[in-house]
């Protein structure tokens, strides 16, 4: 199974301010995903991150607001820009493994905005 | 939008006991996977059972899928109190093998 680690782990942040949030992978791999899990709430994929091509977005993200970028096979960010309080989630990265398809998570990063 | 709603959405049961899961998903799919989260933090993967399998062992855990009901099942036997978290069962349905997440169920197991 594949090593995730993500940084930071947890942060508070101002209302109107961007957070960057690493994600890095102990092996490479094609695709990486963010995953949005609100307060009390299951996990919701923002986004698909492919190294050299734009990051395909779900429904109801966009661009401007969760800017990623994958500048290689192990590693990925996504930033959270000109946050509200309703941006408050843990954020997690996740891969896939080819061989068995199984899907592994980083720890997640615990966003607070005030 | 989720792919699959479990139930029940909370469940409380004594150490020792088995605890029952259920995910019903909407569209067909290749695998089905299984996650535990304790208290808000990271995933942790329990299963994966592929649409041609019906049944799956783990340990303490024993999945089944009947994709003719579109349904699955998750079964923690003997339970313990470390059992206590959230479980959700994840889809993987489309050629770009992300998954989409169930509601998610809380079990609480009482020592």
């Amino acid at each position: 199974s594949a090593v995730i680690s993500q940084k930071p782990s947890r942060d508070i942040c101002q209302r109107g301010t961007s957070l960057t949030i690493q994600c890095q992978v102990d092996s490479q791999v094609t695709m990486m995903f963010w995953y949005r899990q609100q307060p009390g709430q299951s996990l919701t994929l923002i986004a698909t991150a492919n190294q050299g091509s734009e990051a395909t977005y779900e429904s109801g993200f966009v661009i401007d607001k969760f800017p990623i970028s994958r500048p290689n096979l192990t590693f990925s960010t996504l930033t959270v820009s000109n946050m509200s309080p309703e941006d408050s989630s843990i954020y997690l990265c996740s891969v896939v493994d080819r061989s068995s398809y199984e899907q592994y998570f980083g720890p997640g990063t615990r966003l607070t905005v005030t | 939008s989720q792919q699959g709603e479990e139930d029940p959405q909370a469940l409380s049961i004594q150490e020792g006991e088995n605890a029952t899961m259920n995910c019903s998903y909407k569209t067909s799919i290749n695998n089905l996977q299984w996650y535990r989260q304790n208290s808000g933090r990271g995933l942790v993967h329990l299963i994966l059972i592929r649409s041609n399998e019906r049944e799956k062992h783990s340990g303490r855990l024993r999945v089944t899928l009947d994709t003719s009901k579109k349904s699955s099942s998750l079964l923690i036997t003997a339970s313990r109190a470390a059992d206590t978290a959230s479980y959700f069962c994840a889809t993987d349905a489309g050629g770009y093998q992300k998954v989409t997440f169930g509601t998610g169920t809380k079990l609480q197991v009482i020592p």
